[in-house]
C-alpha cells in the first residue's frame, strides 16, 4: 500500500514542452508539498497545499503551476519547460504543519534535453 | 530565515562502528522540530529520527540517536553498529514550531553522502 504516489517516477522532454506530475497520498493528510531536489542533490521547498489552500509559494517560475484538485491530490504542472528544471521533483504530504512528520512520495525524475 | 549546515559532504565507517554526522542549524525562533532523512540510492526519502527542541531529551531510535545541544544549535546523528542498508545521503532538516507558513515547510542541509564499508 503506497503511501504517497508519483506518476510518472521518470519524465524525458524536450525545451519548450509542456508536462504534469500528479501526486496522491492516501493517508488522509491535509497538507502536501512540492519539493525540488537539484544535481547537487539539495532539496527545496515550491509548494504547499493545506486543505486545498495554498501556503507556501516560494521563489518559482510561474511556469511552474501546482493544482490540488482534493486534499488527497497535489499535481505539478509546468509549462514551457526549459535544461534548468531538470531534477527530481518530489511529492511529501502531512497532518497539518507544526512538526507532523512529512512523508515522501518516491519522486519523479525530470530530465529536459 | 532559517538555515541548515551540514559541514560533511562524505564520510565513511566500517560495518558494526559507529559514526557521527553533525549539523547546525542558524534560527531566532525558541520552538522547532528537527529531524534526520536518509536517502538510500532508490532515491526515497526514509525519516530516521525527529527531535521537538522543548524536549531536553535526546530522541532515540533504535541503533540512531541524536546529540541535541539547543544552546549550540547543534544536533548531530550517531549511528551504531553500522550495517550496509545504512549507506545513504543523510540530510538535516529544520521545521518551525510557531503557526504560520513557516511550520508548512522543511529546511534542508546538503546532505552527508556515508558509506559503509565491509
Amino acid at each position: 500500500d503506497t503511501a504517497v504516489s508519483q506518476t510518472p517516477k521518470y519524465l524525458v522532454t524536450q525545451m519548450g514542452n509542456d508536462k504534469s506530475i500528479k501526486c496522491e497520498q492516501n493517508l488522509g493528510h491535509d497538507t502536501m508539498y512540492w519539493y525540488k531536489q537539484d544535481s547537487k542533490k539539495f532539496l527545496k521547498i515550491m509548494f504547499s497545499y493545506n486543505n486545498k489552500e495554498l501556503i507556501i509559494n516560494e521563489t518559482v517560475p510561474n511556469r511552474f503551476s501546482p493544482k490540488s484538485p482534493d486534499k488527497a491530490h497535489l499535481n505539478l504542472h509546468i509549462n514551457s519547460l526549459e535544461l534548468g528544471d531538470s531534477a527530481v521533483y518530489f511529492c511529501a504530504s502531512s497532518q497539518g504543519g507544526l512538526g507532523h512528520e512529512q512523508y515522501f512520495g518516491p519522486g519523479t525524475r525530470l530530465t529536459v534535453t | 530565515a532559517q538555515t541548515v549546515t551540514q559541514s560533511q559532504p562524505e564520510m565513511s565507517v566500517q560495518e558494526a562502528e559507529t559514526v557521527t554526522l553533525s549539523c547546525t542549524y542558524d534560527t531566532s525562533e525558541s520552538d522547532y522540530y528537527l529531524f534526520w532523512y536518509k536517502q538510500p540510492p532508490s532515491r526515497q526519502m526514509i525519516l530516521v529520527i525527529r527531535q521537538e527542541a522543548y524536549k531536553q531529551q535526546n530522541a532515540t531510535e533504535n541503533r540512531f540517536s541524536v546529540n541535541f545541544q539547543k544552546a549550540a544549535k547543534s544536533f548531530s546523528l550517531k549511528i551504531s553498529d553500522s550495517q550496509l542498508g545504512d549507506a545513504a545521503m543523510y540530510f538535516c532538516a529544520y521545521r518551525s514550531a510557531l503557526a504560520g507558513a513557516g511550520s508548512y515547510q522543511l529546511t534542508f542541509g546538503k546532505g552527508t553522502k556515508l558509506s559503509v564499508i565491509p
